[in-house]
């Protein structure tokens, strides 16, 4: 089946400064990937639409210059967290669908699990 | 806006016992409808999916899901849960031309032995 992976699995970082994760996936093309973030005992929230070539899609709400997307290559896309602040602390999940499939199916990643001190 | 209702949040059964979980979605036009399954410590894993056809749907590990259009419900069912099916269930729902994932609460299922 699809594999996708994130790296890095856990964060720690200062307030201020800026921590990115990374989506792959590993064993297709991706050429739409999304992030969501999960707060604790919450849902799963679509933070933004990850397109490979284009500029990402944002949600609602969310601060497209704190959240920055990147999605240079077909298996690639990374989630910058720009001057972070004990509120972002979060966990960030990615997804990627594969075109393979026929399907919209979308396969998730392990997370990261970013804290903000 | 698409909504996912789960309204049990916690379930704590007995091994061998038979599980539904519940879930509704609010949404006019045509869906996508998903059960993931997320182990202690692991990463969202697809249950099972419904697209089209069959509104009865058969998932992994013995899991399955019955799409009723006229109630809006995509209800998660096992005949005998197992102690290996403890975990955290998110039905969700995909609109928006195939983009827009929307999950619900989650439900944690606690089986005990």
């Amino acid at each position: 089946g699809a594999v996708v992976s994130q790296h890095p699995s856990r964060v720690i970082c200062k307030s201020g400064t800026s921590v990115k994760i990374e989506c792959r996936s590993l064993d297709f093309q991706a050429t739409t990937m999304f992030w969501y973030r999960q707060f604790p005992k919450q849902s799963l929230m679509l933070m933004a639409t990850s397109n490979e070539g284009s500029k990402a899609t944002y949600e609602q709400g969310v601060e497209k210059d704190k959240f920055l997307i990147n999605h240079a290559s077909l298996t690639l896309s990374t989630l910058t967290v720009t001057s972070a602040h004990p509120e972002d602390s979060s966990f960030y999940i990615c997804s990627a669908r594969d075109p393979g499939t026929g399907t919209d199916t979308q396969y998730f990643g392990p997370g990261t699990r970013l804290t903000v001190l | 806006a698409q909504s996912v209702s789960q309204h049990n949040h916690h379930v704590i059964l007995s091994e061998a016992a038979s599980l539904e979980l519940g879930c509704n979605y609010s949404y006019g036009g045509t869906v996508n409808l998903f059960w993931y399954v997320q182990y202690p410590g692991q990463h969202l894993q697809l249950l099972l999916k419904y697209f089209s056809g069959d509104p009865l749907v058969k998932g992994i590990k013995g899991f399955e899901a019955e799409f009723i259009k006229s109630k809006f419900s995509f209800n998660l069912r096992k005949p005998s849960v197992q102690w290996s099916d403890t975990a955290e269930y998110f039905c969700a729902v995909l609109t928006g031309g195939g983009n827009k994932l929307t999950f619900g609460t989650g439900t944690q299922l606690k089986v005990e032995l």
